[in-house]
């Protein structure tokens, strides 16, 4: 059984680009999670889209957004970056019916790093 | 706002020395307790869902208990590679049923 695939697994940008992540659930996951970690705050949560809507957000400037397609693949991107913004970005898939209560599963994470 | 604070920050043991990592939390009311094993350069890997106090779990050398206010994961006879960081979560009941994580325990076991 695939687990959840994150491209791509590293990323250098500049300040003032933009990148796009992705994400492909576990196959029968509607439901799909950012999360930012970084030494200093650890996992924050950016935001949850179930079904191609978003249903959570995290307290993350508007440069950060995301969306969900029809096959619950999932994106985000950033526009803008900060130096900041440099972090291991992670996305989790859950089966929407247990809302998470069986444990999320992570992907590897993609390595953002800004200069 | 819900809170989530996990002792040591790091932790170093020998092979076999056994000690308990913990998880403290603040949140209005418990839907459940995570906690989820993290290696270098992957994600985290989901280990157990605590629901009530009292309640306990186990896999391999890990146990992890939880009461009213703390959870705490005991690494019985560890290994080396039991090294990873471990990190709590707790899901508040009410609202967005997004866990809210702690910082985690960076474990070292050495040979």
């Amino acid at each position: 059984k695939a687990g959840v695939t994150q491209t791509p697994r590293y990323l250098i940008k500049t300040r003032g680009q933009q990148v796009t992540l992705s994400c492909s659930p576990i196959s029968g996951h509607r439901s799909v999670s950012w999360y930012q970690q970084t030494p200093g705050q650890g996992l924050q949560f950016l935001f949850e889209y179930f079904s191609e809507t978003q249903r959570n957000k995290g307290n993350f400037p508007g440069r950060f957004s995301g969306r969900q397609f029809s096959n619950s693949r999932s994106e985000m991107n950033v526009s803008t970056l900060e130096l900041g913004d440099s972090a291991l970005y992670l996305c989790a898939s859950t089966p929407s019916v247990d809302r998470g209560m069986g444990g999320y599963t992570f992907g590897s994470g993609t390595r953002l790093t800004v200069v | 706002e819900d809170q989530v604070t996990q002792s040591p920050e790091a932790l170093r043991l020998q092979e076999g020395e056994s000690s308990s990592l913990n998880c403290s939390y603040t949140v209005s009311g418990l839907r459940g307790l995570f906690w989820y094993r993290q290696d270098p350069g992957k994600g985290p890997e989901f280990l157990f869902t605590l629901y009530s106090a009292g309640e306990e779990k186990e896999k391999e050398r890990l146990k992890a208990t939880l009461t009213k206010k703390e959870s705490f994961l005991h690494i019985t006879a560890p290994k080396p590679e039991d090294s990873a960081t471990y990190l709590c979560a707790v899901q508040a009941t009410g609202g967005s049923y997004i866990p809210t994580f702690g910082r985690g325990t960076s474990l070292i076991v050495h040979p």
